[in-house]
């Protein structure tokens, strides 16, 4: 079993849709990334955090360290956020080195 | 753009061949990464190189061999390569080799094993 899971594996919506995708760890943090891999496969950083809630946008993150669980949120999406989300967290021994989940592969249709 | 350039894109190779991946970063970063992506599969790091020296070896076969010659760019030579290495090869950088520091990657090169 991965420390780091994501649901779902793969999300299809529709344009204009509110999308979560979720992601639980079974290891102590002290933060935890959101990324963003098109499929050409470059990947980009969305968000890094430690608590509470960050907003970019129409991206918005939230993690609860007590249950081990981040969402990430995309209100009013587009195609263009057709893309696999990737959760990975910051162990808190692990220095130069990030836990990775499987990620979520995310197509909105028009 | 994000600053990391990956050559080539795309390779095809045969077990017996030796070619090299390159990587460059225009960033200033201090620290450099490779990461293998096989399908299906959480993105693996392969090496760290923190000022042009490896910080990092995470139990990757001899042949993949790493090499840092500046802190703008990034080597991964590859010999006698098995067909399970198939996968995209991505190259990152952040300011310093620290998990906490947000990573630049490159678009990747995806790699064939014949």
């Amino acid at each position: 079993k991965n420390e780091v899971e994501q649901s779902p594996q793969n999300l299809t919506a529709q344009e204009g849709e509110f999308i979560t995708i979720n992601c639980s760890y079974s290891v102590g943090i002290s933060a935890l990334h959101w990324l963003q891999q098109h499929p050409g496969g470059g990947i980009v950083s969305l968000f890094m955090l430690s608590s509470g809630k960050k907003k970019h946008g129409r991206l918005i993150a939230t993690i609860n360290i007590q249950e081990k669980h981040s969402s990430l949120h995309i209100t009013a999406s587009h195609p263009r956020d057709s893309a696999v989300y990737i959760c990975a967290v910051i162990k808190e021994t692990s220095g130069s080195r990030l836990t990775f989940g499987e990620g979520t592969q995310l197509t909105v249709n028009p | 753009e994000t600053g990391v350039t990956q050559t080539p894109r795309h390779l095809v190779m045969g077990m017996t061949n030796k070619k090299s991946l390159k990587c460059e970063q225009h960033l200033g970063h201090n620290a450099m990464y490779w990461y293998k992506q096989s399908a299906k599969k959480p993105l693996e790091l392969m090496f760290v190189y923190s000022l042009e020296e490896r910080v990092e070896n995470n139990s990757v076969p001899s042949r993949f061999s790493p090499e840092c010659p500046n802190s703008s760019h990034l080597f991964l030579h590859l010999h006698t390569l098995q067909p399970e290495d198939s996968a995209l090869y991505l190259c990152a950088s952040s300011q310093w080799a620290r998990a906490d520091q947000p990573q630049h990657f490159g678009d990747g090169t995806r790699l064939s094993i014949l």
